[in-house]
């Protein structure tokens, strides 16, 4: 069975603060995929990374980070800087043996103040 | 291009309409999925299609069938539905296992 959790519900922070959204998860599978989406109000899941289970490598894109520990069965995702246009649903996401069907998380609500 | 189309935008039916939601895509994924979304809710897998075929129902209600008409089109058809299927309905695509391009889903009102 898999399992993802984002413990956080609701994070407000205010613009220009670093804020970081937690990812949990569990799976028996040695191979497995790791996704983080993001769902602005309009409704539309944007893909923002992909981790396989074999790179452990952190990976940085413009303010965003990810940070990628099996260990901890962790995949937390850093937002540098917040901007209002990140105010969001972020869903933390895993798949693995045939890999059609994904586990989401329950979501992270981000709301960036002005 | 990646970008999964989905028609209607926004849908208001009764319990007695017949309605079809449309999805396309032009990516050469052989995978399309539906997901319903409620608000606050993560997205929830109904169908998956693979090659045109379709390999996962997730046991969903017999008021609801999927169709694959080719590899680029996947569309949902909506018949005698309950007020508690109003929800977000959103199309996937992907070359498994990388990951799924959404579109920007329909949001359906059963009245």
């Amino acid at each position: 069975a898999q399992k993802v959790t984002q413990a956080q519900t609701e994070i407000s922070v205010v613009e220009k603060e670093d804020v970081t959204l937690d990812c949990v998860y569990e799976t028996r599978d040695t191979t497995y995929y790791l996704f983080w989406y993001k769902q602005p109000p309009s409704g539309e899941l944007v893909f923002l990374i992909r981790r396989n289970s074999f790179d452990e490598q952190n990976e940085i894109s413009g303010r965003y980070s990810w940070n990628f520990q099996k260990s901890t069965s962790s995949f937390n995702f850093t937002i540098t800087a917040s901007q209002v246009v990140d105010s969001a649903v972020y869903f933390c996401a895993l798949s693995s043996g045939g890999y059609q069907k994904v586990t989401f998380g329950t979501g992270t609500k981000l709301q960036v103040i002005p | 291009d990646t970008e999964v189309t989905q028609t209607p935008k926004h849908l208001v039916m009764g319990m007695t309409n017949k309605k079809s939601l449309k999805c396309e895509q032009h990516m050469g994924h052989r995978a399309m999925y539906w997901y319903k979304q409620k608000a606050k809710k993560p997205p929830e897998l109904m169908f998956v299609y693979s090659y045109e075929k379709l390999s996962i129902n997730e046991s969903v209600p017999s008021r609801f069938s999927p169709e694959c008409p080719n590899s680029s089109l996947l569309n949902l058809h909506l018949h005698a539905l309950q007020p508690e299927d109003s929800a977000l309905y959103l199309c996937a695509s992907s070359r498994p296992p990388n990951e799924q391009f959404f579109g920007p889903g329909t949001r359906l009102t059963v009245l």
